[in-house]
């Protein structure tokens, strides 16, 4: 289970505080994921990178922002949050391109708290 | 929209039984992709099964097993001989190709011993 890392476990952050999450995944893959899941909610698709481009955007805020410097490494700046953004936010990766058809392999999740 | 639904949202079984997790989904397409994923109470969500439409053939992994009714839009997940490592939250998620990973909303899965 540590194909995919994810830091910090936890955050809690005020509604004017930046912090960043961090994602990187051992398994060589080359497309990468943020989901934001929360209670009794599907998860929710936040961005998708195939080879660090940006190939979807589910029409998430602009306060979420989303940076992949390469294959391997994933973040989601935060900036200005709202108390409804309180959830876990996972991070996912897989072998192909981004499409929904492959297998993904997720991280443990960051719990966020905004309050 | 394609949906998936899940309409147990917390099942109980006996160890050593079998339990039955149902899942439906609505699309009008006919090739597409089916999955189960498992997240244990640690949150990291492993894949349980994958399925492809165009396979009439159920996939089964060790005591994993799926019932695939492509007419009725539906499919369930098996358990047998349900162990304590089973408890989790199983997902039901469904896929075209290019088109991103649709999730139902889950089934929390205890196991009694």
């Amino acid at each position: 289970e540590t194909g995919v890392t994810q830091t910090p476990r936890h955050l809690v952050m005020g509604m004017t505080n930046k912090k960043s999450l961090k994602c990187e995944q051992h398994l060589g893959h080359n497309a990468m994921y943020w989901y934001k899941q929360s209670a009794k909610k599907p998860l929710e698709l936040m961005f998708v990178y195939n080879f660090k481009e940006q190939t979807e955007n589910n029409s998430v805020p602009s306060r979420f922002s989303p940076e992949c410097p390469n294959s391997s490494h994933l973040f989601l700046h935060l900036h200005t949050l709202q108390p409804e953004d309180s959830a876990l936010y996972l991070c996912a990766s897989s072998r192909g391109r981004g499409r929904g058809e492959e297998t993904q392999y997720f991280g443990p999740g960051t719990r966020l708290l905004v309050l | 929209a394609q949906t998936v639904t899940q309409s147990q949202p917390e099942m109980s079984v006996q160890e050593a039984e079998t339990v039955t997790l149902s899942c439906t989904y609505d699309t009008s397409e006919s090739d597409y992709y089916l999955f189960w994923y498992k997240q244990p109470p640690s949150r990291q969500m492993i894949l349980v099964i994958r399925q492809e439409a165009y396979k009439q053939q159920n996939a089964t992994e060790n005591r994993f097993s799926v019932n695939f009714q492509k007419a009725a839009k539906s499919f369930s997940l098996k358990i047998s001989d349900s162990q304590l490592g089973d408890a989790a939250m199983y997902f039901c998620a469904y896929a075209i190709g290019n088109e991103k990973l649709t999730f139902g909303t889950g089934t929390r899965l205890t196991i009694i011993p």
